[in-house]
């Protein structure tokens, strides 16, 4: 267990629709990180927040969006979904931005239909 | 930008049987490098990481891995594979850019390894 912890596990919607993935870091750290792994295109970075503020940004679709609140957990928004975004959503946290080491949660499995 | 190759898709070795991953690398100074291993339906679990020093380092499971700058590859071994390493393994390389620490891991492809009794 690596101590982040994502909620739901997983998701089942529609085309269409939008979905909030949730996600805690482990206790003290002030960085998280979102990934996408699918099976065309691998394990993506999407975005990082670090205590609050987004520090960099990958490969994520103006249809998406985060934020990291006060009390240190994210969400990940994902609207207008579409039958690629089918994918495991993976969250990670470290301690400090960058050579802190990233610890993975289990992931959530989304499914658009 | 930087980029990760892990050439072998998939890797069968037998129950104790030495096992090396293959991992290549591609960044312009000193990366930190990790290795992942993902079990069916689960995340990702570090094995080990690289951030300087030794260029050999130990890992959990019994794992260790190679930094060979010259090649740029950090290969992961095991001397003798356990049916419970059957899994997806994943090599990753991190930066540092403009003197700020810039988190994103860039991900191989990873190496699914079988594992026969």
């Amino acid at each position: 267990d690596s101590g982040v912890t994502q909620t739901p596990k997983h998701l089942i919607t529609a085309t269409g629709q939008r979905v909030t993935l949730r996600c805690s870091p482990r206790s003290g750290d002030l960085s998280v990180y979102w990934y996408q792994q699918s099976l065309d295109q691998g394990l993506q970075f999407l975005i990082q927040y670090y205590n609050g503020e987004e520090r960099a940004k990958g490969n994520i679709l103006e249809r998406f969006s985060a934020q990291q609140f006060p009390d240190l957990h994210s969400e990940l928004n994902l609207s207008s979904l579409e039958l690629g975004d089918s994918a495991l959503y993976f969250c990670a946290s470290s301690a400090r931005q960058g050579e802190g080491t990233q610890y993975f949660g289990p992931g959530t499995r989304l499914l658009v239909l | 930008a930087q980029s990760v190759t892990q050439p072998d898709i998939h890797i069968t070795v037998s129950e104790g049987a030495s096992l090396e991953l293959r991992c290549n690398y591609s960044y312009g100074a000193t990366p930190y490098l990790f290795w992942y291993v993902q079990s069916p339906g689960q995340g990702l679990q570090l094995l080990l990481k690289y951030f300087s020093g030794d260029t050999l380092v130990q890992g959990i499971k019994g794992f260790e891995a190679e930094f060979k700058r010259s090649q740029s590859s950090f290969n992961l071994r095991k001397p003798s594979v356990h049916w419970s390493d059957a899994a997806e393994y994943f090599c990753a390389v991190g930066v540092i850019a403009g003197g700020t620490s810039y988190g994103k891991l860039t991900f191989g492809q990873g190496t699914i390894l079988t594992v026969h009794p």
